[in-house]
């Protein structure tokens, strides 16, 4: 059963980038089966949709933070990553990974435990 | 951009129906998935493809959707239902996934 697990640094300062891996258990990040995802949620507000990454490599984004997001794939480590640039205040949150099936309804079916994250000096 | 438009909250006494709407410009075009949020865990679907449920979930979600408007239902309300419900689309026109702004659901 594919399973997800999220790492990262868990306080970021203002300005800085903020980096988050999703480590993949039970199957190939590299197979066709999936799609890959990040979603976040700050503190006491809802679910907002950062970016996902196809097993080809296509990548999309949220318009409101593309400027600032890149969604990659380290297939030799199965994982795939999250790098948001010049965090403020308003990216704290606590940050999902997720996916879904590729041929399958465009809805994430597994997800992550989440981890918080606070940018603060 | 593709809005989603929720009810802050609803609440209701247990074994009763609760009715959970989604409101978004012709949504009755697209296709809505629904989350379960319990406090301090991950989202779980609990509907995909407007009504169909992963087979882990209760036959007491249900869900539908019609002109401009997606209900998620849930029958004989239990205690154990109480969380916060997102709905979610695909915006195929911007590649966008667009979640709904989410509705607290209270068991009284």
């Amino acid at each position: 059963q594919l399973q997800l697990q999220e790492s990262g640094p868990g306080l970021v300062k203002p300005s800085e980038t903020l980096s988050l891996t999703c480590s993949v258990s039970g199957d190939s990040i590299s197979s066709s089966t999936y799609s890959w995802g990040w979603v976040r949620q700050p503190p006491g507000k809802g679910l907002e949709w950062i970016g996902s990454i196809h097993y080809s490599g296509s990548t999309y984004y949220n318009p409101s933070l593309k400027s600032r997001v890149t969604i990659s794939v380290d297939t030799p480590k199965n994982q795939f990553s999250l790098e948001l640039s010049s965090v403020t205040a308003a990216d704290t949150a606590v940050y999902f990974c997720a996916s879904r099936v590729f041929s399958g309804p465009h809805a994430f079916d597994i997800w992550g435990q989440g981890t918080m994250i606070i940018v603060s000096s | 951009s593709y809005v989603l438009t929720q009810p802050p909250s609803v609440s209701v006494a247990p074994g009763k129906t609760a009715r959970i709407t989604c409101g978004g410009n012709n949504i009755r075009s697209k296709s809505v998935h629904w989350y379960q949020q319990k406090p301090g865990q991950a989202p779980v679907l609990v509907i995909y493809y407007d009504s169909d449920r992963p087979s882990r979930i209760p036959e007491r979600f249900s869900g539908s959707n019609s002109g401009n408007t997606a209900t998620l239902t849930i029958s004989r309300v239990e205690a154990g239902d109480e969380a916060d419900y997102y709905c979610q689309v695909w915006d195929s026109s911007s590649d966008h996934y667009v979640f709904g702004t989410g509705t607290k659901v209270t068991v009284l």
